[in-house]
């Protein structure tokens, strides 16, 4: 079945730099790759996503890039602050099924 | 706003014994998910539901039960629990198939002895 790999398990910027979260999926089959946020001792709420008919898809300060060839997808996060600290997944969901399969979380540290 | 809510928020369960997890979503969503969430693993499917009377295994169903007997509510059954589930549960709801936004529960915490 399909598997999302999260390659940064944690990451650490400056404020105001940018955040770069990579991920890999297997099955060429998925088509839908959302991202969701959980802060600290919170529940995960979607921030973005993106389809396989783009490649790129931008909300305010985030980006989604899809290479469908190379089977990868990220999220930056451009001109971080305190408040995008938070643990980031990434997941996959094929195309006429219910499944999304989620990455192993990054978590995301913002610094002063 | 979606709301998913689960019950109990926290648990604390016996090695051997029973234990049920609920999941009520007022959104009228078709599609519903148990995950669970553990360090180093993120987050991993246990059973997921096309709509009321339907359950499908995730990645992981082994040692778990789910029951949808409606639209609304979806139950994880862990009929004998032992230490290793020991973790954060997560119900989620979502409404189209492969575009699948998900709206998810505040999570129980489940400490299995």
């Amino acid at each position: 079945g399909e598997k999302v790999e999260q390659h940064e398990s944690t990451l650490s910027v400056r404020e105001g730099d940018s955040a770069v979260i990579n991920c890999t999926y297997t099955d060429t089959a998925s088509s839908y790759f959302p991202w969701y946020k959980q802060e600290a001792g919170k529940s995960l709420h979607f921030v973005i996503d993106i389809r396989s008919n783009v490649d790129r898809k931008q909300s305010q300060r985030l980006i989604v890039l899809l290479d469908k060839k190379a089977k990868r997808f990220s999220l930056h996060i451009t001109a971080t602050q305190p408040e995008d600290s938070a643990i980031y997944f990434c997941a996959a969901s094929i195309s006429n099924t219910n499944k999304v399969v989620f990455g192993t979380g990054t978590r995301l540290q913002v610094l002063p | 706003e979606a709301a998913v809510t689960q019950s109990p928020r926290n648990k604390v369960a016996v090695t051997g014994g029973k234990v049920t997890l609920s999941c009520n979503q007022t959104n009228n969503h078709n599609n519903m998910y148990w995950y669970r969430q553990d360090t180093g693993h993120g987050l991993r499917l246990i059973h997921y539901s096309y709509g009321a009377g339907s359950t499908e295994k995730g990645d992981i169903p082994d040692g778990y039960k789910a029951s949808r007997p409606s639209q609304e509510n979806f139950s994880l059954i862990l009929e004998l629990a032992t230490p290793s589930q020991t973790s954060v549960y997560f119900c989620a709801s979502g409404e189209r198939v492969g575009q699948n936004t998900l709206y998810f529960g505040a999570g129980t915490r489940l400490s299995v002895l």
